[in-house]
């Protein structure tokens, strides 16, 4: 049982360069989470899906684009990369339970380095 | 815009002792409050969530809501240097989660 898996764990871009972050998860979650962290900003949602072909733009959506394969995977693409995407990038998932119960589940990341 | 308030530290406190941890927020209509532990180079793991008013507690973990004050709080008793990390505040108001910026802990052996 994995969990949530991230690819890769570590890639360095040129800027302009395009790359995919791939998640999935196998705990048959419907919702799930793309999330930067920069020091000090602590982790800022990017886009999420509530559910199989559904995706909604979070606090920091510029620059970016998802998709929501299947329910198992969810994956962020940057179109042309800049210095300023730098930054640790979290894919998490979870299922929301009664009373707005949120327990998200995360990868572990993907270091994200544009020079 | 909704927040979640939390003191950066770093908060240093003696191994066996009693290590405190608050958190403010914004959203009065907030249902899901969580803690969660971050080990530097290393992905958020849940700890501790709480939902009504008043005190859980799960073995050297407590945490405390007051939604009337908007505050939560996780109280580390017996604190060893294995608690030394970031911890992550997060509240949910509807189906997404806000994250505070993270208080870092540092237990003193």
């Amino acid at each position: 049982n994995a969990g949530v898996t991230q690819t890769p764990k570590f890639q360095v871009l040129k800027t302009g360069q395009s790359m995919t972050l791939q998640c999935a998860q196998d705990m048959n979650h419907n919702s799930m989470y793309w999330y930067r962290q920069d020091p000090g900003m602590g982790l800022r949602l990017i886009y999420y899906s509530a559910s199989e072909g559904t995706t909604d733009k979070g606090e920091v959506p510029n620059g970016y684009n998802v998709s929501r394969l299947n329910k198992r995977e969810f994956s962020l693409r940057l179109e042309s990369a800049a210095p300023s995407q730098t930054s640790v990038y979290f894919c998490a998932s979870s299922e929301i339970g009664a009373g707005g119960k949120n327990i998200q589940y995360f990868g572990a990341g993907t270091r994200l380095s544009v020079l | 815009q909704k927040e979640v308030e939390q003191n950066s530290g770093p908060l240093s406190v003696p191994e066996g002792a009693i290590a405190s941890l608050n958190c403010t927020y914004s959203d009065r209509g907030s249902q899901s409050f969580f803690w969660y532990r971050q080990y530097s180079g290393k992905s958020p793991e849940l700890i501790m969530f709480i939902y009504s008013n008043g005190d859980k507690e799960d073995g050297r973990f407590t945490a405390q809501l007051n939604k009337a004050s908007q505050y939560v709080s996780l109280l580390i008793r017996d604190s060893q240097p294995s608690d030394s990390a970031t911890y992550l505040c997060a509240v949910s108001p509807d189906d997404k989660i806000i994250f505070g910026k993270g208080t870092r802990l540092h237990i003193l052996p």
